[in-house]
């Protein structure tokens, strides 16, 4: 089994709709993170969590907004689904030490708003 | 803001070397290098501390410039396999430290 699973890994919605995406890590880091990734643009950060009561805001929040259920679960919702939020999206996931870590990826998740 | 990378493309024949640079205005505590395939998803080349180090395995290098706040990837004797968009990830430190991405360089190795 993957060590970031993302879910689902193919999703078409209609503009307007609300959508959840879904993360969940076995490595038992602290650290989750969520990317948005378009072509030509490399991978922007969207939130990052360090913990359960701990969330960040990224580059590039607006229309987003993230929940940490447990260590080992972070979610990303679109509460309104517009066009320009098709991409593919990231999560990771990293331990904590100051230098930081490897950051381990999930295989994505391919969202187009139509 | 995201660190700056460049070229934003290269194309090179089997063997031959290339040098990936990176850049941030910002200061860094350390720099990530990550290699993504086309449809996959990224995975890890190696990290630089702070510390002006340089690291390698196998024919891909990179060193460390905090004082310039520069990173650069060095792959020597290119395969077919080095193909793929390389991103460098900056970490400015902090107990709250996150990983920005550049933009991402395109290598094409051609037999």
């Amino acid at each position: 089994d993957a060590d970031v699973t993302q879910t689902p890994r193919n999703r078409i919605t209609k503009t307007g709709k609300r959508i959840m995406l879904e993360c969940s890590q076995t490595k038992g880091h602290d650290r989750m993170y969520w990317y948005r990734q378009d072509p030509g643009l490399g991978l922007r950060l969207i939130y990052y969590s360090f913990d359960v009561k701990d969330i960040n805001k990224g580059e590039i929040s607006d229309g987003y907004s993230v929940s940490r259920q447990a260590q080992a679960k972070f979610s990303l919702s679109l509460e309104s689904a517009i066009p320009n939020q098709t991409a593919l999206y990231f999560c990771a996931t990293s331990d904590s030490l100051q230098g930081g870590t490897e950051a381990f990826f999930g295989q994505g998740t391919r969202l187009t708003v139509v | 803001q995201q660190p700056v990378q460049s070229p934003q493309a290269v194309i090179l024949r089997e063997g031959e070397d290339a040098v990936i640079n990176c850049s941030s205005s910002k200061a860094l505590y350390s720099v990530h290098w990550y290699r993504q395939k086309h449809g996959e998803a990224p995975v890890f080349l190696m990290i630089l501390l702070k510390g002006g180090e340089q690291k390698g395995h196998d024919k891909i290098s990179a060193s460390f410039n905090e004082k310039k706040q520069q990173s650069s990837l060095y792959l020597t004797a290119s395969q077919l396999s080095y193909s793929g968009t390389y991103f460098c990830a900056a970490n400015s430190g902090g107990s709250n430290y996150k990983l920005t991405f550049g933009k991402g360089t395109l290598l094409t190795v051609n037999p």
